[in-house]
């Protein structure tokens, strides 16, 4: 089946330009989280969402960053005034269960970001 | 959550078994063991997970000390494909699985 589909692959912005990436989860996927990985270091949280529900936001670095999910499948990563230290890969992922769970979470293979 | 360590890296023939070590002192009861792989250029690869009973699927063995304080991940036949970055998370499953990785342990299978 269809796993976790991350758009664009690539994608490179002159600072102080917005950009959006898109994630498509796995269907019925009830939760759905997006990671930023710096080069060489493991992925880093930034945010939780549950159906359309943003119930963490915890990781999220600045209030340039916004994530939304409003039909409760797709959800598109929004940086505005993009700066170079926001280079990395936004990676997303679903699991199939509400949060309070043990399932494991299922990656995309995420958008490498570069800032110039 | 728990921290994990793992070593940064790790060496093994091709063939042969593959032991990743993790210690997480610090886990709590309730604390689940999740490991995942990341190979270049793809978003990490979900591979086994456990509480306290060793676990085994098609990927890998997981096996959990009885003290739950250290886990060992094991590859019984490592092939070139599984070079990769290996992370060993504990996650509360009461906390949304927001899961902390680390920089976990790349691991070189050579012929």
């Amino acid at each position: 089946g269809a796993g976790v589909s991350q758009s664009p692959r690539y994608k490179v912005a002159k600072r102080g330009q917005d950009v959006a990436l898109r994630c498509d989860p796995i269907s019925g996927h009830v939760s759905l989280f997006w990671y930023q990985q710096a080069l060489g270091q493991g992925p880093e949280f930034l945010t939780y969402f549950q159906n359309e529900a943003q119930l963490d936001k915890s990781g999220l670095p600045s209030d340039r960053f916004f994530a939304e999910r409003p039909e409760g499948s797709v959800s598109t990563l929004k940086i505005q005034r993009t700066q170079q230290e926001d280079s990395a890969v936004y990676l997303c992922a679903s699991s199939s269960r509400g949060g309070y769970s043990n399932q494991p979470q299922h990656f995309g293979d995420g958008t490498r970001l570069s800032i110039l | 959550d728990a921290k994990t360590t793992q070593p940064p890296s790790m060496d093994c023939a091709e063939g042969r078994a593959a032991n990743l070590p993790c210690n997480h002192s610090t886990i709590s009861g309730n604390e689940y063991v999740y490991w995942y792989r990341q190979i270049h250029s793809q978003g990490p690869q979900y591979i086994i997970h456990g509480l306290k009973n060793n676990e085994t699927n098609e990927m890998a063995s997981l096996i959990i000390t009885e003290d739950r304080k250290s886990s060992t991940l094991i590859l019984p036949h490592a092939t070139l494909r599984d070079t990769a970055v290996y992370y060993c998370i504990v996650s509360h499953n009461t906390n949304a699985g927001k899961s902390t990785f680390g920089d976990g342990t790349t691991l070189t299978v050579k012929p």
